[in-house]
């Protein structure tokens, strides 16, 4: 969507090797997110993150690590991929704020990762 | 904790029918709704929103009232198309120390429409 770009689109790695998936904005939105999307799971919040340098777990962060070094980039790394890993990632940017009429959530279009 | 039950799709029906997706939801104090829409190889994109109880969101045709009283947040369409077929997420946010104002999404329902 515009303002939000993830890079790969698509990717496949071997098991065990490190991967790095990236989500950049052109919105200056505070927060930012990693979700994976499985069958029968729906969207599941792996990492989030509230500004520069300040990130925090979501209910499926083990085996993924992020980093947040610029308000405009939000990494998301596989340690070392498992097949379990195989899935189609969502990165998600918010203003945030306490306005509920202008809160949502802008998606971008995906990362299809397969692990091998 | 927070959360939200949909509907298990897929669903399917023909065009011009009239679709509902049922969603409820469980959550401290006052969350806003919201329906999202993802269309084939796409991000999910926001439908509607209701942010206080006997709200109405609308867009596209479709429409959701926030039920309070049945913690509900039925999305209904009169008249579908094809190209309304997609996965729909129903999702809250409540304003908790837990939440944190975080989007929590139901599963999904998948929507076919055809000819």
């Amino acid at each position: 969507d515009a303002g939000i770009t993830q890079s790969p689109r698509h990717k496949v790695t071997e098991t065990g090797t490190p991967v790095t998936l990236r989500c950049h904005q052109t919105e200056n939105h505070r927060y930012m997110y990693w979700y994976r999307q499985d069958p029968g799971h729906g969207l599941r919040l792996i990492h989030y993150s509230y500004g520069v340098k300040d990130t925090d777990k979501g209910e499926v962060s083990d085996g993924y690590s992020v980093s947040r070094s610029k308000t405009e980039d939000f990494l998301l790394t596989l340690e070392s991929a498992t097949s379990s890993q195989t899935s189609v990632y969502f990165c998600a940017i918010s203003a945030g704020g306490m306005r509920e009429e202008n809160y949502g959530y802008t998606f971008g279009s995906g990362t299809r990762l397969t692990v091998v | 904790g927070d959360s939200v039950t949909q509907m298990e799709g897929p669903v399917t029906l023909s065009e011009e029918a009239f679709l509902t997706i049922n969603c409820t939801y469980t959550a401290t104090g006052y969350p806003s709704l919201f329906w999202y829409v993802q269309y084939p190889g796409e991000g999910l994109q926001l439908l509607l929103k209701a942010t206080k109880a006997d709200d109405k969101g609308s867009n596209k045709g479709f429409e959701a009232t926030y039920r309070k009283e049945t913690t509900s947040f039925h999305l209904e369409k009169g008249s579908v198309q094809v190209s309304d077929s997609a996965v729909y997420f129903c999702a809250l946010r409540s304003m908790t120390t837990d939440s944190w104002g975080k989007l929590q999404f139901g599963a999904g329902t998948q929507v076919v429409v055809t000819p």
